[in-house]
């Protein structure tokens, strides 16, 4: 079966670290989407593709950076970890804009 | 600009009716909603798209106002399932690309 899988799904780091996050969809979905999630905001939009090699910022973009090298992959980089960058982050896929985005099951990331 | 989900919180029995909005400050393309359980990942219910078509699951009816930029979501004899937390996403120009409310949080007792 298809699937959305990220890892690590647990991550402790210190300020300033690079920190990367995986994201694999066995979909063949051409959209891809980071979130972040924290009590009281919902979803917030980090990044998005639309296809290989393109990569779009979303509303909560600044300290973060992606890549798409390939369809069933968009990694998330923390340039250098911040504590207000604490998170749970969920990655989510779609075939197009009239089709649900499904989602992965999220990596807690905490940073100290 | 991120919708406004009305209310923040709700409180049911088995067996009685909610309804849960959504209220954008810009022309809507579509909304879609979903449902998250604590500790997991947001699951899809269903879509509204300009024009009146839906997709989604058939427990689970919704209404789209195109003209007020407005969404609700009808929970109809709720069950201990329905908990959860409940967001709307609004995607202003068939771009695919959702922008999320704060989420509305529905707890349903016996």
């Amino acid at each position: 079966d298809a699937e959305i899988t990220q890892s690590p799904r647990h991550k402790i780091t210190e300020t300033g670290r690079q920190v990367t996050l995986a994201c694999h969809q066995t979909w063949n979905h051409n959209n891809m989407f980071w979130y972040r999630q924290d009590l009281g905001h919902g979803l917030r939009l980090i990044h998005y593709s639309y296809g290989v090699q393109d990569t779009n910022k979303g509303e909560v973009s600044d300290g973060y950076s992606v890549s798409r090298s390939n369809t069933e992959d968009l990694p998330l980089t923390l340039e250098s970890a911040a504590s207000s960058q604490t998170s749970v982050y969920f990655c989510a896929s779609s075939d197009n804009s009239l089709n649900e985005q499904f989602f992965g099951p999220g990596t807690r990331l905490t940073v100290l | 600009q991120q919708p406004v989900q009305s209310p923040q919180a709700v409180i049911l029995r088995e067996g009685e009716d909610a309804v849960i909005n959504c209220s954008s400050s810009k022309a809507l393309y579509s909304v879609h909603w979903y449902r998250q359980k604590h500790g997991e990942a947001p699951v899809f219910l269903m879509i509204l798209l300009k024009g009146g078509e839906q997709k989604g699951h058939e427990k689970i009816s919704a209404s789209f106002n195109e003209k007020k930029q407005q969404s609700s979501l009808y929970l109809t004899a709720s069950q201990l399932s329905y908990s959860g937390t409940y967001f709307c996403g609004t995607d202003s120009g068939n771009t695919g690309k959702l922008i999320f409310g704060q989420g509305t949080t529905l707890q349903v007792k016996p």
